[in-house]
């Protein structure tokens, strides 16, 4: 168990809606990175976020938005939602915004758009 | 820019067999490399870390990586497979003082009884 906690584990939706992945990182942990995971892209940094700041950007679509709220928690929105958005979406968490600091992996949320 | 090619997307090895996962990296700067373990249905777990520091990284569950400046790898090895060891496996490489990794399409090893 690594601390980081996502929810939901599953989601299953049809195209053209919107969800919203929830992580909550590591007690003590300032920065929360999203990650998407599909067998076409492999595993592809969207953005980092630090302290409720955004740091870091990576290929995130302009369809998908991210925030970190004063707790840390960080959420993931995903709209107009399309086939190829079925994927795993991890969250990590560090204690800090560089890479030296480990970052640990969530579970999970598995998003099937149908 | 920083990638990471990692080589053979499946491995096979017998359990007690030498383990060797390949990755060789590109960075327009020096990088730092991670080795990252993903077992069925959980999220990703770092191995090991090179940071710039001693060029054999030891890391956890026994394994470890080389880096090579010359050949730009950094390959992991484990002497003895276990069949714990069954999982993908994920190369990394992030800048100095960047934010975020870039990840290789993974390899998956099947320990063999």
């Amino acid at each position: 168990d690594s601390g980081v906690t996502q929810t939901p584990k599953h989601l299953i939706t049809a195209t053209g809606q919107r969800v919203t992945l929830r992580c909550s990182p590591r007690s003590g942990d300032l920065s929360v990175y999203w990650y998407q995971q599909s067998l076409d892209q492999g595993l592809q940094f969207l953005i980092q976020y630090y302290n409720g700041e955004e740091r870091a950007k990576g290929n995130i679509l302009e369809r998908f938005s991210a925030q970190q709220f004063p707790d840390l928690h960080s959420e993931l929105n995903l709209s107009s939602l399309e086939l190829g958005d079925s994927a795993l979406y991890f969250c990590a968490s560090s204690v800090a915004g560089a890479t030296t600091y480990e970052q640990y992996f969530g579970p999970g949320t598995r998003l099937t758009v149908t | 820019a920083q990638s990471v090619t990692q080589l053979g997307s499946h491995v096979s090895v017998s359990e007690g067999a030498l383990v060797l996962l390949r990755c060789n990296y590109s960075s327009s700067v020096p990088p730092y490399l991670f080795w990252y373990v993903q077992y069925p249905n959980q999220g990703l777990q770092l191995l090991l870390k090179y940071t710039s520091a001693a060029t054999l990284v030891k890391g956890i569950n026994g394994f470890e990586a080389e880096f090579k400046k010359s050949e730009t790898s950094f390959h992991l090895t484990k002497p003895s497979a276990h069949m714990s060891d069954a999982a993908e496996y994920f190369c990394a490489v992030s800048g100095i003082g960047a934010n975020n990794l870039f990840f290789g399409t993974g390899t998956r090893l099947t320990v063999i009884p």
